[in-house]
């Protein structure tokens, strides 16, 4: 089994500026890796699939890079929608597996 | 407009059993790769299983495996999680998800809770 590690568990940013969430896997995964956002009370959002492309009606803030075992999810300007819980997920193999998961908050 | 209702939790003993239901609709949904995935409470996201757009495939987590079975009627485009043996450490709201042409889970339902406890 792939473990997702994702870093930092938490990240505090001011609205407007750029976050930065990571995300390594225990090997390689190629490209064939997923973010998704969640809000409280809500169900999970895919973000960013094949590690860079977005998913339909996501904002172009929204951007993803890396491949391998090495992952990062840029958010440019944050905005006050942004501050969610954020998982990366890889889909290279079985089973698939989620890290555990950033959250981002309002500094 | 994709639409996938999650329906079929409650609480339950454990050692208990539970069919969960997915009824999918806006799509093809028999074209689908089609997966489970749970949330235990304030946790984090676990993939739980899936399966082939024909129901001849299907996968595990660990987790579950050898006491969940998932599987589908493409008739009544509705995907099932048929969970038995549940342990406390079942408790979770289940969501289905639906992949599209490489895409994974690009469409969520809303989530079905699941309680196991006595």
């Amino acid at each position: 089994e792939i473990v997702m590690t994702q870093s930092p568990a938490t990240l505090s940013v001011s609205p407007g500026e750029r976050a930065t969430l990571s995300c390594r896997a225990s090997q390689s995964v190629s490209s064939n890796l997923a973010w998704c956002q969640q809000k409280p009370g809500q169900a999970p959002r895919l973000l960013i699939y094949g590690a860079s492309t977005r998913a339909t009606g996501i904002p172009a803030r929204f951007s993803g890079s890396g491949s391998g075992t090495e992952f990062t999810l840029t958010i440019s300007s944050l905005q006050s929608e942004d501050f969610a819980v954020y998982y990366c997920l890889h889909f290279n193999n079985w089973p698939r597996t989620f890290g555990q998961g950033t959250k981002l908050e309002i500094k | 407009e994709v639409q996938l209702l999650d329906s079929g939790g409650g609480l339950v003993q454990p050692g208990g059993s539970l069919r969960l239901s997915c009824a999918a609709s806006g799509f093809t949904f028999s074209n689908c790769v089609m997966s489970w995935v749970r949330q235990a409470p304030g946790k984090g996201l676990e993939w739980a299983s899936i399966i082939s757009p024909s129901g001849d495939t299907t996968h595990y987590a660990d987790s579950v495996k050898g006491r969940f079975i998932i599987s589908r009627d493409n008739s009544k485009n509705t995907l099932y999680l048929q969970m038995n043996s549940l342990r406390a450490e079942d408790t979770a709201v289940y969501y289905c998800a639906k992949d599209s042409s490489g895409i994974p889970l690009d469409y969520w339902g809303q989530g079905t809770l699941v309680t196991v406890s006595s």
